[in-house]
This record gives C-alpha cells, sequence and structure tokens, in this order.
C-alpha cells in the first residue's frame, strides 16, 4: 500500500545534527499528523495539521519543528536531538476525523 | 485526563482458540473506536472501527468488536486465530472533532500464535 509514504525509513544522527522526515500522502485527505511510538510505550500525538494549518502541538519540545507546505506533504525538521528522542515516527492522514491512514515510519536512532 | 487500557499485554495461543483482547477508555463525550493492527514489519494498518449504530462491527480477516457504551469498552474478538494473526494490536479513541481527528491509543498487546 502506498497511500502514506514516508522517507527515510531509517536515520541515524548526532546530537548535533540537523535533518528532516519527509511524509507524502496520496488520499487526497485534509489532516495529517505525527506521531512517536517508542518501545513500552503507546504511540504519542505529537502534531496535527488541517489544511496546512497545524492545530495541535502536543506539548512537543521545541527541537521537533513540523512543516506542511501543502496538503499532501509534511514534514518534521529535526535539531539537537537527545538519545531518548530514538524511536518510530510515524505520519498519517485522515478526511476529517474518519479512518487515519498511517505511513510505515522513520526508524530514528540519536547517537 | 482521557486514557485507553488494553488489558493484555503478550498473549500467547495455539492456532483454532479463541480470542479476546479487552479495550477500556475514560472519556465522556462522543468517540469513535478502532482496533488496529501492526503485522511484523508492516505499517499499522485499520482492523476494524465503531462510529454509530450496531455495536457490533466486523472487520478484516474475520475480527470482530463490541462497544458496550455502559462499561466504556471496545473489545476485539476471533473465534479461530491463525498463526498469520501474529502481530501488534491496538485499541484507539478518536476524540477528535471538525476537520482533524485525536487519536489516543492503548499501549499494545501482542498476539503469538503458535502453529
Amino acid at each position: 500500500e502506498t497511500g502514506v509514504t514516508q522517507t527515510p525509513r531509517h536515520l541515524v544522527m548526532g546530537m548535533t545534527n540537523k535533518k528532516s522526515l519527509k511524509c507524502e500522502q496520496h488520499l487526497g485527505h485534509n489532516a495529517m499528523y505525527w506521531y512517536k511510538q517508542s518501545a513500552k510505550k503507546p504511540l504519542e500525538l505529537m502534531f496535527v495539521y488541517s489544511l496546512e494549518e497545524r492545530v495541535e502541538n502536543n506539548s512537543v519540545p521545541s527541537r521537533f519543528s513540523p512543516e506542511c507546505p501543502n496538503s499532501s506533504h509534511l514534514f518534521l525538521h529535526l535539531h539537537t536531538l537527545q538519545p531518548e528522542d530514538s524511536a518510530l515516527y510515524l505520519c498519517a492522514s485522515s478526511r476529517s476525523t474518519d479512518t487515519q491512514y498511517f505511513g510505515p515510519g522513520t526508524r530514528l536512532t540519536v547517537l | 485526563a482521557q486514557s485507553v487500557s488494553q488489558h493484555n499485554h503478550h498473549v500467547i495461543l495455539s492456532e483454532a482458540a479463541s480470542l479476546e483482547l479487552g479495550c477500556n477508555y475514560s472519556y465522556g463525550g462522543t468517540v469513535n473506536l478502532f482496533w488496529y493492527v501492526q503485522y511484523p514489519g508492516q505499517h499499522l494498518q485499520l482492523l476494524l472501527k465503531y462510529f454509530s449504530g450496531d455495536p457490533l462491527v466486523k472487520g478484516i480477516k474475520g475480527f470482530e468488536a463490541e462497544f458496550i457504551k455502559s462499561k466504556f469498552s471496545f473489545n476485539l474478538r476471533k473465534p479461530s486465530v491463525q498463526w498469520s494473526d501474529t502481530a501488534e494490536y491496538f485499541c484507539a479513541v478518536n476524540i477528535g472533532s471538525g476537520n482533524t481527528g485525536k487519536l489516543i491509543f492503548g499501549q499494545g498487546t501482542t498476539l503469538q500464535v503458535k502453529p
């Protein structure tokens, strides 16, 4: 299934690096999301965008910076991350409050 | 605070055994309920969902779930599991409104089916 794609699939970065995660949805949806999936913890909603406007920021540290240039693309810019930020970062999209469709995720390791 | 609780963290069954995974949520408003599944090496996929109407909903691969409003529960069932059902299962509640959803996930249940 290629409804929601994410790149890169794996990323290793040092604490002083700057990197970006990319998400693209091909479903014509109007809302996009970033989630964090850590071991032994529930998926955590990070950011919500509706029609390119951020509508929710779930108390996420400023070292994570989202960007939604249009309704099909979503980025997560990473800067000076900590080792505890290592996780699987998932992107999802939906038509309003309907079912969210998830991408395969980016496995991030911060050294 | 809103939360979702999945009671079983790790379940091991033999093929053909029956499955029931518990899910309870705490939220007083109108909810949409979901079960997602994550097969090994694959992304999260929708198993089934409840928005309104018949509280017994059927999903893919023979799964079903029952919404019991008075118990704030949405338990997942399958009468006879197969080895290919080995996966992680997530219950989620959507408390969003307007143009966006807001999914609250449970911690997940790892199901291992022995052939």
